[in-house]
């Protein structure tokens, strides 16, 4: 069972289109993190929402944590080449010493 | 500073070996996590360490286990490898989770088993 589902698993979009890519669960987490995984690294951390209903902003990147904390959005504004990558969000499900992801993300931007 | 480091790189080895993975975390950094991923999937959380004491474990088999040394160092061991253990094998370097700090990731070990 897949704790945190993401849609769409794939997505491939032309340069200057905007598009969101969503991260759902059943259960409530403490706090939710969004990351970007190149191929063959690690993940790198974008941001973590902690409030309910919390909304940041990283340059054309914007993120959402649901109001009940059960499910956040990414959404990007002119996506440019260079946003191409996994994009994964991952979590503490609450009162749990573990981070759990969701299954990813492979986001294509074309030229 | 540097950052999370993994080692080996890559890895091959044959069904019923064991092999043994290691991490670096950042420094100043007491808790370590280890990571499954698979190709095309999220990663898969094994074990996390917090001054060298086991804090969490996932839905693994006996067959992994881990430690952490005084350092804050990690090792991750697999006994008695299957062809279903071929992944990318992170290791995560952070603060506990109750500091709702992001965690910073190695850039894995990938293991192939044969």
């Amino acid at each position: 069972t897949q704790l945190l589902e993401q849609s769409p698993q794939f997505l491939s979009i032309q340069e200057g289109e905007n598009l969101t890519v969503y991260c759902n669960s059943s259960s409530v987490f403490s706090s939710l993190q969004w990351y970007r995984q190149e191929p063959g690294e690690g993940p790198v951390l974008l941001v973590t929402v902690v409030t309910g209903g919390e909304v940041k902003k990283l340059k054309r990147l914007t993120f959402q944590f649901g109001d009940a904390r059960k499910d956040s959005s990414l959404h990007i504004t002119a996506a440019q080449p260079g946003d191409t990558g996994l994009y994964l969000c991952a979590g503490p499900p609450w009162g749990a010493q573990k981070l759990v992801f969701g299954q990813g993300t492979r986001l294509t931007i074309n030229p | 500073d540097a950052g999370v480091t993994q080692s080996p790189t890559h890895l091959i080895k044959t069904r019923g070996q064991h092999v043994t993975l290691r991490c670096s975390p950042i420094s100043g950094h007491k808790s370590v996590s280890w990571y499954q991923q698979v190709l095309g999937q999220g990663p898969q959380f094994i074990f996390q360490y917090y001054e060298k004491e086991e804090r969490g474990r996932g839905n693994f088999p006996d067959r992994f286990s881990a430690r952490q040394f005084p350092n804050y160092s990690s090792e991750l061991n697999v006994n008695a490898l299957l062809l279903g253990d071929s992944a990318l094998y992170l290791c995560a370097s952070g603060p506990p989770f109750q500091q709702r700090d992001g965690y910073t990731f190695g850039s894995g070990t990938r293991l192939t088993v044969v």
